[in-house]
């Protein structure tokens, strides 16, 4: 079946670096990406919808500056957090939606970022 | 904005049949989806209702009401590894995969 596969799967990084994520589509063509964040015992927040050759749409609250995306394939969507801070610290997950009116979503296995 | 609400824990026995209640007040509803989550890995998916009415699938079967902004997850013939975070979502807007999340219900199934 159709796997998303997000990279790296756990990152230490030093707090003011930055960091990025990517997604990747394995064996479909995901002309929508969407990305998440999970805090401990919480649940997912929706973050940005990433859709291949235009900008991403960011959910109220998200800062679009410290949080970059690109999708600049249909295959591959990467999230920048740019100047990290220990309270990025999270699980950070991608879906990726086939190319299609009724197009089936998958996960990614997600990515957990420690700031220190 | 919404509201996604639905029990934090549930406890229940191998064999038997749990249900998972999720109401929720949003605009641009266009779907709803359960998620199976364990610690530490990504959610995986079980059930989407769009319409009113059952789906069944396996051991997993979804209801949804949406005059009642309603869904249930039914569980049945538990197994211990059923053990998991249970996660409701809604879909909003024209865009299928805009999910916004419950915050989960961890069920714990005892032998």
């Amino acid at each position: 079946g159709a796997v998303v596969s997000q990279h790296p799967s756990w990152v230490i990084c030093k707090s003011g670096t930055s960091v990025k994520i990517e997604c990747r589509s394995l064996d479909f063509q995901a002309t929508t990406m969407f990305w998440y964040r999970q805090f401990p015992k919480q649940s997912l927040m929706l973050m940005a919808t990433s859709n291949e050759g235009s900008k991403a749409t960011y959910e109220q609250g998200v800062e679009k500056d410290k949080f970059l995306i690109n999708h600049a394939s249909l295959t591959l969507s990467t999230l920048t957090v740019t100047s990290a801070h220990p309270e990025d610290s999270s699980f950070y997950i991608c879906s990726a939606r086939s190319a299609g009116a009724t197009g089936e979503l998958f996960f990614g296995e997600g990515s957990r970022l420690t700031v220190l | 904005g919404q509201n996604i609400d639905q029990p934090t824990e549930m406890t229940a026995t191998e064999g038997a049949i749990v249900q998972i209640n999720c109401t929720y007040q949003t605009s641009g509803f266009n779907g709803l989806f359960w998620y199976q989550q364990h610690a530490g890995e990504a959610p995986t998916f079980l059930s989407y209702n769009v319409l009113d009415g059952l789906e069944e699938k396996g051991r997993f079967s979804s209801f949804l009401s949406r005059s009642k902004g309603y869904s249930y997850l039914l569980l049945k013939e538990l197994q211990m590894k059923d053990s998991a975070s249970y996660l409701c979502a809604v879909n909003r807007g024209s865009t299928l995969g805009r999910l916004y999340f419950g915050r989960g219900t961890q069920l714990t199934v005892w032998p």
